[in-house]
């Protein structure tokens, strides 16, 4: 799978839009970017993923670069239960389908 | 909304003792997987599980480590003989079937404390 880069930390505040980056510079291109949060000690969520195309559902939008060595997590509207540590992750669509976390971005939502 | 469930959500042990983690995975799911965190650390991938045998385990999964599917729901983790450094966050996941659209989902946890 291949690495990626996140900001250790943001802040965002409180109704406005959080935006994550993420850098996989080296991803294949059968791999998927998908990004997953994880809340305080609770199991980790997925939130959404994408190939190429900018992808939004009813949680986030990921806008995916056209080279695809980048993207973004977009949180609309971040309310204080947003506050968590987001991951992106790059992995293809085979083998066993394991998740590699790396350390991913705390983002503090700030009332 | 159907969700993996785990027990216990604590568990104390003392080193050298043998432990069994539980997780009922959703029911239709195919592919079970057991994750840890140590506290403060990233999220690891334990083992994956398909088709009543291991598809893949990480270095951690040493032979401390075994997993079974007893019966048709569910998903046990056993340590065999608990050590200090096996104090961790357990995470117990699946998935309804391979492919890219890999939305796992994961359990709550099973706080394990080796003393």
């Amino acid at each position: 799978d291949a690495k990626t880069t996140q900001p250790p930390s943001m802040d965002c505040a409180e109704g406005r839009a959080a935006n994550l980056p993420c850098n996989h510079s080296t991803i294949s291109g059968n791999e998927y970017v998908y990004w997953y949060r994880q809340i305080h000690s609770q199991g980790p969520q997925y939130i959404i993923h994408g190939l190429k195309n900018n992808e939004t559902n009813e949680m986030a939008s990921l806008i995916i670069t056209e080279d695809r060595k980048s993207s973004t997590l977009i949180l609309p509207h971040a309310t204080l239960r947003d506050t968590a540590v987001y991951y992106c992750i790059a992995a293809s669509g085979a083998g066993s389908y394991q998740l590699t976390f790396g350390k991913g971005t705390k983002l503090s939502v700030i009332p | 909304e159907p969700e993996v469930t785990q027990t216990p959500s604590h568990q104390v042990t003392q080193m050298g003792q043998e432990v069994i983690l539980r997780c009922v995975p959703i029911s239709n799911h195919l592919y079970f997987y057991w994750y840890r965190q140590i506290l403060g650390q990233k999220v690891e991938f334990l083992v994956s599980f398909y088709n009543n045998e291991i598809s893949e385990k990480s270095e951690i999964f040493d032979d401390q480590f075994s997993v079974e599917r007893p019966d048709g729901s569910n998903f046990t983790l056993k340590i065999r003989s608990t050590k200090l450094e096996d104090s961790a966050m357990y995470f117990c996941a699946s998935i309804l079937a391979g492919g890219p659209y890999n939305e796992q989902f994961f359990g709550p946890g099973t706080r394990l404390t080796v003393l």
